[in-house]
């Protein structure tokens, strides 16, 4: 079974860094183009960045490049995403998703808080 | 950018019935390779989204035949027939078609009478 667990979520000040992680199980994470998308309170889904199988395309959002970056180890089956100079606007809930161009398995979800 | 436009916004419908959502996309969403990169999403409240429909018309596994999509470039519709209670939610369309970002419609709320 494919499964997708994000962790690293929390409550955060504006201005400072945190970091996510999805780990992967059920599949050869190294075939697999990964992304983040997250989900702001009451909103809808926003893509957010997109990591190849070997980490040699990377693509970002413009409300998030510069700020947020994402990265694999494909050998812990682990995608991460670093986000720093945080701001009220990035709350929201965090998903990685599995897939370049079908993103055909999400995870649960991390949720993110900036606030003072 | 691609600016996927989803109507309607909200849908009431009735047990056994049918719904129609549109996706309109300001670009086409052929790709060079002459795949269409256009999915439907259902996000049921409290879960994450699930994939239905990917590249047009093509249910994902498990999903029932109740779900169609069709459509070609710009305009996409996604049915549902035969609607049940556990098709409730927000269901959005993606395309993966254009080089970033890749865009989410806007979602549209599937309630059932």
């Amino acid at each position: 079974e494919v499964q997708l667990v994000e962790s690293g979520g929390g409550l955060v000040q504006p201005g400072r860094s945190l970091k996510l992680s999805c780990v992967a199980s059920g599949f050869t994470f190294s075939n697999y183009g990964m992304n983040w998308i997250r989900q702001a309170p009451g909103k809808g889904l926003e893509w957010v960045a997109y990591i190849s199988s070997g980490s040699s395309y990377i693509y970002y959002a413009e409300t998030v490049k510069g700020r947020f970056t994402i990265s694999r180890d494909n050998a812990k089956n682990t995608l991460y995403l670093q986000m720093t100079s945080l701001r009220s606007e990035d709350t929201a809930l965090y998903y990685c998703a599995r897939g370049a161009y079908v993103m055909d398995a999400w995870g649960q979800g991390a949720s993110v808080t900036v606030s003072s | 950018d691609v600016v996927l436009t989803q109507t309607p916004v909200s849908l009431l419908i009735s047990l056994g019935g049918q719904a129609s959502i549109s996706c309109r996309s300001s670009q086409s969403l052929v790709h060079s390779n002459g795949n269409t990169y256009l999915h439907w999403y259902l996000q049921k409240p409290g879960q994450s989204p699930q994939l239905l429909i990917y590249q047009v018309s093509n249910r994902f596994s498990g999903i029932p035949d109740r779900f169609s999509g069709s459509g070609s470039g710009t305009d996409f519709t996604l049915k549902i027939s035969r609607v049940e209670p556990e098709d409730l939610g927000v269901y959005y369309c993606l395309q993966r078609t254009h080089n970033p970002p890749f865009t989410f419609g806007s979602g549209t709320k599937l309630e059932i009478k």
